[in-house]
Order: C-alpha cells, then structure tokens, then sequence
C-alpha cells in the first residue's frame, strides 16, 4: 500500500524558516518524480515544487523561488521541503503528492495527509 | 484569483449527471493534453479521479469521465450519488508549471 507521511509543519514567525518531510513507502520511490502541493485554509490547491527522480530537475512556482528548496534522498525514501524567509501568506496544509507513472506532470496518484505550516507573530 | 476558472457550485439531485468545466488559456488547457481532476472531501486529502484529460486510474468509478475541447476541461459525474458531495479542482500542466483551478463545490440535493 502506498503511503506518504508528512512531518515537520509548525508555528513559525514571519522571516522563519522551516523544513517538512515527507516519508514514502510501498512503492518504489527513485522511480516517481515527487511533488509539493499547498492549500491555504479554505482555499484551493496551490502546487508548490517538483523534483525530478534523481534530484536532477526541480521546478517552483514563482512566488516559493529563491525562498524554498525541494529535495530528495532516495536511499531514505524521503522527500523534503526547505522553507525560509517565511511569510504569513505561506500559511497552509503543505501535501506531499507522488506524481503517477514516471511523468512530471500527468497528475498527483497518491497524497499524504499533509502537515500544517503557520507564519504568524 | 486561479489560473483556471471553475464554477463556484454546482449542484445535482442523485441518479443525476453534472459536468464542471475548467477554462483555461492557450497556454495551459488548450495547449497540453496534461488535465487532471481531484476530489477532497472536508478534512481530506486530494484523490486523483482523472489524468491526462481522460483516463481514469485503477478504481475510480466510471461514473467520472473528463474532456477536452480547446481552453476548457469538464468534468462529468453520471449516477450521482450523495458520496459525490465534495470539492472538485481541476489542474493543467502549464510549461515546467503545474495551475490549478479555484475549485468547484458539488451538492447532491
């Protein structure tokens, strides 16, 4: 059973930085490109990054570029987000997505629960 | 404001079908065969019902069907049921970028 745990989420001051994980199991990981999705509270879905199977492409929306950093470490089984200069508009369930086949942007097969990240003083 | 535009609601009395459309532009819908539709209910996760525009992944009912024509996506739900109740978004590939529509909120009167 494909499962994707997410962890790391928390209160954070605006310029704080955090970092989220997330732990993938039942299926092989190095074969999935993964993904970072977000949803502010009662909002929709933002995608967020993605980061190729070997780490070797990542791509970001714009608003998360130069503050946030994808990244992988297969051996692990573990997919992570770096976030710095946090602001208040960052507040939002963070989900970490497998996208399906080996394809970049054919759709997000399995998600995580997500984790909570809030920046507020 | 979302890249893809959806209705705000939608609504269906069960045994029913509905569709939920999803504009987008050239450079996204109408340009990439790469349309994704999700459903969340309150409190959950995502769960992909439809990739690439119109197939289904293994075991999401055949009561969800998608198209596409030109700018615009659809979403179509035969055989309502009250289950269906949920949010549903739309999401496009739009050049090493992933955009999402606002999300449409499905009543089953």
């Amino acid at each position: 059973e494909v499962q994707l745990v997410e962890s790391g989420g928390g209160l954070v001051q605006p310029g704080g930085s955090l970092r989220l994980s997330c732990a993938a199991s039942g299926f092989t990981f190095s074969t999935h490109w993964m993904s970072w999705v977000r949803q502010a509270p009662g909002k929709g879905l933002e995608w967020v990054a993605n980061i190729k199977q070997d780490g070797s492409e990542k791509y970001y929306v714009d608003s998360v570029k130069g503050r946030f950093t994808i990244s992988r470490d297969n051996a692990k089984n573990s997919l992570y987000l770096q976030m710095n200069s946090l602001r208040a508009e960052d507040t939002a369930m963070y989900y970490c997505a497998r996208e399906s086949g080996g394809s970049a942007w054919s759709g997000r097969d399995y998600w995580g629960q997500g984790t909570l990240v809030t920046v507020s003083s | 404001q979302s890249a893809l535009t959806q209705p705000a609601s939608v609504s269906g009395s069960p045994g029913q079908s509905i569709t939920i459309s999803c504009t987008g532009t050239s450079s996204d819908v109408g340009s990439y065969n790469l349309v994704s539709w999700y459903q969340q209910h309150p409190g959950k996760a995502p769960k992909l019902l439809i990739y690439e525009v119109s197939k289904r992944p293994s075991g999401v009912s055949n009561r969800f069907s998608g198209s596409k024509s030109g700018n615009t996506a659809s979403l179509t739900i035969s055989g309502l049921q009250a289950e269906d109740e949920a949010d549903y978004f739309c999401c496009s590939y739009a050049g090493r970028r992933v955009v999402f529509g606002g999300g449409t909120k499905l009543t089953v009167l």
